[in-house]
């Protein structure tokens, strides 16, 4: 009963740095997603995914990359770290797009 | 614009007591508009569903209402416990095939304190 697995927890990079930020869900879901939160907004949607091998963009998509090559996994990749990428992101996978979606626990980033 | 608007931002209360917080959206075409329990820390997690001929839902001390009239929906939390203390985020399904079919709004964050 994992349902939706974030990796890692916390991490801090420096400007220009890159990195990979891990999603995995376990329920067979079509549909994966990554947010992200800052303090004072509501959650912003950065890719998403409808299937395998399909991805698209949402509305805050700059300086980040994403691919869908099993059903299971839909990594984020943030290509050089900037400070504006300071935030808490969450991936969220569903059955279909306007389903009920299931959260991770999220990735507290610091970009310094 | 679709928006979801809640208020208020952030609210305190004394365990054991009621309280109700508020949603108002401006969403079209309207799918379905869920409320969600985030603790801190950890991701939203699903309190309830209501879909356009729903007016209200139960789910234990959480009773949410929606008006579609006017676009409004609450959450009402009964005998509050120290565990409800999260913040309660907002989210209004569209039945538009765009790219962000659900609209989030900026959480209430409530405290119970005993």
């Amino acid at each position: 009963n994992a349902g939706v697995t974030q990796t890692p927890k916390f991490q801090v990079l420096k400007t220009g740095q890159s990195m990979t930020l891990q999603c995995a869900q376990d329920m067979n879901h079509e549909y994966m997603s990554w947010y992200r939160q800052d303090p004072g907004m509501g959650l912003r949607l950065i890719h998403y995914s409808v299937g395998a091998g399909i991805t698209d963009q949402g509305e805050v998509p700059n300086g980040y990359n994403v691919s869908r090559s099993t059903t299971e996994d839909f990594p984020l990749r943030l290509l050089s770290a900037a400070p504006s990428q300071t935030s808490v992101y969450f991936c969220a996978s569903s059955r279909q797009r306007s389903y009920g979606y299931t959260f991770g626990s999220g990735t507290r980033l610091t970009v310094v | 614009k679709n928006q979801v608007e809640q208020s208020p931002q952030s609210l305190i209360i004394l365990e054991g007591k009621n309280c109700t917080l508020q949603c108002n959206y401006t969403v079209s075409p309207f799918s379905n508009l869920r409320w969600y329990k985030q603790d801190t820390g950890r991701g939203p997690v699903s309190l309830t569903i209501m879909t356009f001929s729903e007016n209200t839902k139960s789910n234990g001390r959480y009773t949410a209402t929606l008006d579609a009239d006017t676009k409004q929906s609450s959450l009402h939390i009964t005998a509050s416990q120290l565990s409800d203390s999260a913040s309660y985020i907002c989210v209004v399904t569209t039945r538009n095939s765009g790219n962000t079919p659900l609209v989030f709004g900026k959480g209430t964050r409530l405290s119970v304190i005993a």
